[in-house]
C-alpha cells in the first residue's frame, strides 16, 4: 500500500529551465509534506515543506504546490542548475508522528548544462 | 549539519551471520529512526526509538531488532542476515515527533549480504 507515490523515476531538464517533480498521495489524513534531496553516497537532506492548510510554499528557487482535492503536490525548481541533479523524495509524516515518514519512491533529476 | 555518524559505512557479510549497525548522534535528540532504501521503494521505516530503552516497530521490521541504551546511540541488528536485507540503511534523528518536525539523516551504511 504505497500511500505516497512518485510515478516518474527520472527527469532530465536543461540548465536554466524549470524542473517539475510530482508526487501523489492517497491518505487524506496527512497534515504535512516534505521534500528531501539526496546526492549519491549521502543521506537525504531536507529541502522544503508545506502544511496541508496551505497551497504554496516558496523558498528561493524552490516552490512546492499542494492540491488537496487532487491529492497531489509538486516541487518546482526555477531556474534549474546542474548542482540540483539528485534524487528527490517527497514524504509525509503520520499524524502526530513527525519523524515517522512515509516516502515516495523518488525521482532522479538530471540537469544538463 | 546534524551530528549523526553511522558505522560502518560499508559492510559485506555472509548469509546467516549477525550484523550490527550503529548510529551515533551528538544533538541530544530524543527520537531516532532506522530506514532502509531500496530501488522502487524509496525509504521505509524499520524501527524507531522515542527515548532510552523505548523502541517500536516500523513498517518493515521483520528480521531486525534495535536497542537504545543511551540517548546518543541507536543500534540496528540483523539477527541472521539474508540476501533480501542487502540495502542502504539510514539513521535519522528528530527533536520531537510533532507534525512538521523535520528529520535529519546520517550518511548511510551500504550492506551487502552474500
Amino acid at each position: 500500500d504505497q500511500q505516497v507515490k512518485q510515478n516518474s523515476p527520472s527527469l532530465s531538464v536543461q540548465e536554466g529551465r524549470i524542473s517539475i517533480l510530482n508526487c501523489d498521495y492517497t491518505n487524506s489524513m496527512f497534515d504535512y509534506f516534505l521534500w528531501y534531496k539526496k546526492y549519491p553516497a549521502e543521506g537525504p537532506t531536507f529541502l522544503i515543506s508545506i502544511s496541508s492548510i496551505k497551497d504554496k510554499n516558496e523558498d528561493g528557487r524552490f516552490t512546492v504546490f499542494l492540491n488537496k482535492s487532487a491529492k497531489h503536490l509538486s516541487l518546482h525548481i526555477v531556474p534549474s542548475q546542474p548542482g540540483d541533479s539528485a534524487v528527490y523524495f517527497c514524504a509525509a509524516p503520520k499524524r502526530n508522528q513527525g519523524g515517522k515518514l512515509i516516502f515516495g519512491q523518488g525521482t532522479e533529476l538530471s540537469v544538463k548544462p | 549539519d546534524a551530528g549523526i555518524t553511522q558505522s560502518p559505512r560499508h559492510k559485506v557479510t555472509e548469509t546467516g551471520t549477525p550484523v550490527t549497525l550503529r548510529c551515533h548522534q551528538t544533538e541530544n535528540h530524543r527520537y531516532m529512526y532506522w530506514y532502509r532504501q531500496d530501488p522502487g521503494h524509496g525509504l521505509r521505516l524499520i524501527h524507531y526509538s522515542y527515548g532510552v530503552k523505548d523502541t517500536d516497530k516500523g513498517e518493515v521490521s521483520d528480521g531486525y531488532s534495535v536497542s537504545r541504551s543511551k540517548t546518543e546511540d541507536f543500534l540496528l541488528t540483523l539477527e541472521s542476515a539474508t540476501s533480501s536485507q542487502t540495502s542502504v540503511y539510514f539513521c535519522a534523528i528528530s527533536e520531537s515527533a510533532g507534525t512538521g518536525e523535520r528529520a535529519f539523516f546520517g550518511q548511510g551504511t551500504r550492506l551487502t549480504v552474500v
